[in-house]
């Protein structure tokens, strides 16, 4: 199946501070991509919708100047958490999808102390 | 997109069949049922869909009813790495720049040894 990759896998940063997620299609081209928030026990949230060359949609409830997404290009999406606090740890999955199907990179946790 | 309902959690012993089930009885006519699976703290793995044809991978079965309000996911032979939750979802599945994979509570199997 397709590749997707994420990075970095795990990061810890301090409360203030700014953090960039990398979500790469490694095999495919992906005009989709989508972005996913995952805490502990529950399931994963889907948090943005982005096409390539424009702009994001966001979920009902996200925070669009807080988490900035771009999608400059076929394979890759990035996903910056600004100004971080502890509450924005959690486990970030990225997804691309390729014609019908979808598929999901490992994800990326975050701990913000 | 419909709604599904899984139940919370499934045990099943090691080398049997494990038969996960999904309600969908509010699925549309172009709603396809798509399952993912995901190992602790992984990203989502891909499975199986299909539209009322039972379909068939070197994964897994994918049962739908002849109403399609409901289906079953079979693993045949299910060993302890498949210890995950499962996800049903249902979906439109022409790839349209809009659709999306909104996720559920989902199923734990849990395989025993």
């Amino acid at each position: 199946g397709a590749v997707v990759s994420q990075h970095p896998s795990w990061v810890i940063c301090k409360s203030g501070t700014s953090v960039k997620i990398e979500c790469r299609s490694l095999d495919f081209q992906a005009t989709t991509m989508f972005w996913y928030r995952q805490f502990p026990k529950q399931s994963l949230m889907l948090m943005a919708t982005s096409n390539e060359g424009s702009k994001a949609t966001y979920e009902q409830g996200v925070e669009k100047d807080k988490f900035l997404i771009n999608h400059a290009s076929l394979t890759l999406s990035t996903l910056t958490v600004t100004s971080a606090h502890p509450e924005d740890s959690s486990f970030y999955i990225c997804s691309a999808r390729a014609t019908y199907e979808q598929y999901f990179g490992p994800g990326t946790r975050l701990t913000v102390t | 997109d419909a709604k599904t309902t899984q139940p919370p959690s499934m045990d099943c012993a090691e080398g049997r069949a494990a038969n996960l089930p999904c309600n969908h009885s509010t699925i549309s006519g172009n709603e396809y049922v798509y399952w993912y699976r995901q190992i602790h703290s992984q990203g989502p793995q891909y499975i199986i869909h299909g539209l009322k044809n039972n379909e068939t991978n070197e994964m897994a079965s994918l049962i739908i009813t002849e109403d399609r309000k409901s289906s079953t996911l079979i693993l045949p032979h299910a060993t302890l790495r498949d210890t995950a939750v499962y996800y049903c979802i249902v979906r439109v599945g022409d790839g349209g720049a809009t659709n999306k994979l909104i996720f559920g509570t989902g199923t734990l199997l849990a395989v025993q040894p």
